[in-house]
């Protein structure tokens, strides 16, 4: 079975810093999907950003970059220039590549302070 | 383009009691799934429906139940309520036509049982 281990609950950083979440997965496939989700005060899961493991290239959307190291199965996300509105829970998660699978497996979740 | 959504937003029941949650998949999705998430936890996976399907299950027991209907819209039974079942459940809509395709997730329902 595949697991997503966050060994961070709780980060904060300083507005406008840089701070990076840690994320590592344990799985016996090789080829899959990991994402980083926002899930502010208000609830929704909102997908931040996402990494196909056959690619060797690192995704990057805007201010949100990740480092993915395969062999090490670890797969942290960069938050640059920190903004107040980044405050939530960010989650890890990890998917199947097969048709049709949905299943996403997350992990505990880290809750990022921004401190003005 | 509607997002996903559902109802209601919040719900207290009994211990024992029957539940049912609701939730409208995105315009033109044909997948839904559900997720239960804990208090302080990352969300678990329920199961999935495609095509009006069950096609896929977590590690949850047979009073947790599911429908999705023509419209795509899904709702998910829980029977015989126990306190462990307080948590906010979450559904996700997606368009499955490859390897991947993107979730969508509604703004979930909070259940307390008390």
């Amino acid at each position: 079975a595949q697991t997503v281990t966050q060994s961070q609950p709780e980060m904060s950083v300083q507005e406008a810093e840089t701070v990076t979440l840690s994320c590592t997965y344990d799985t016996s496939e090789s080829d899959y999907y990991l994402f980083w989700y926002k899930q502010p005060p208000s609830r929704q899961m909102i997908l931040v950003i996402r990494q196909e493991a056959y690619k060797q290239q690192n995704a990057t959307e805007n201010r949100f970059s990740v480092n993915f190291q395969k062999a090490a199965k670890s797969f942290s996300l960069k938050i640059s220039d920190s903004q107040l509105g980044d405050a939530a829970m960010y989650f890890c998660a990890y998917r199947r590549s097969n048709f049709g699978n949905e299943k996403l497996t997350f992990g505990t979740g880290t809750r990022l302070t921004i401190i003005p | 383009e509607t997002g996903v959504t559902q109802s209601p937003t919040h719900l207290i029941k009994t211990r024992g009691q029957q539940v049912t949650l609701r939730c409208s998949s995105q315009s033109g999705h044909n997948t839904v799934s559900w997720y239960q998430q804990a208090l302080g936890q990352g969300p678990q996976f329920i199961f999935q429906y495609y095509r009006e399907e069950e096609n896929g299950r977590g590690n949850f027991p047979p009073r947790f139940s599911g429908l999705q209907f023509p419209n795509y819209s899904s709702e998910l039974n829980v029977n015989a309520l126990e306190l462990d079942d307080s948590a906010l459940y979450l559904c996700a809509s997606s368009l499955t036509q490859g390897s991947h395709n993107e979730q969508f997730f509604g703004p979930g329902t909070r259940l307390t049982v008390l």
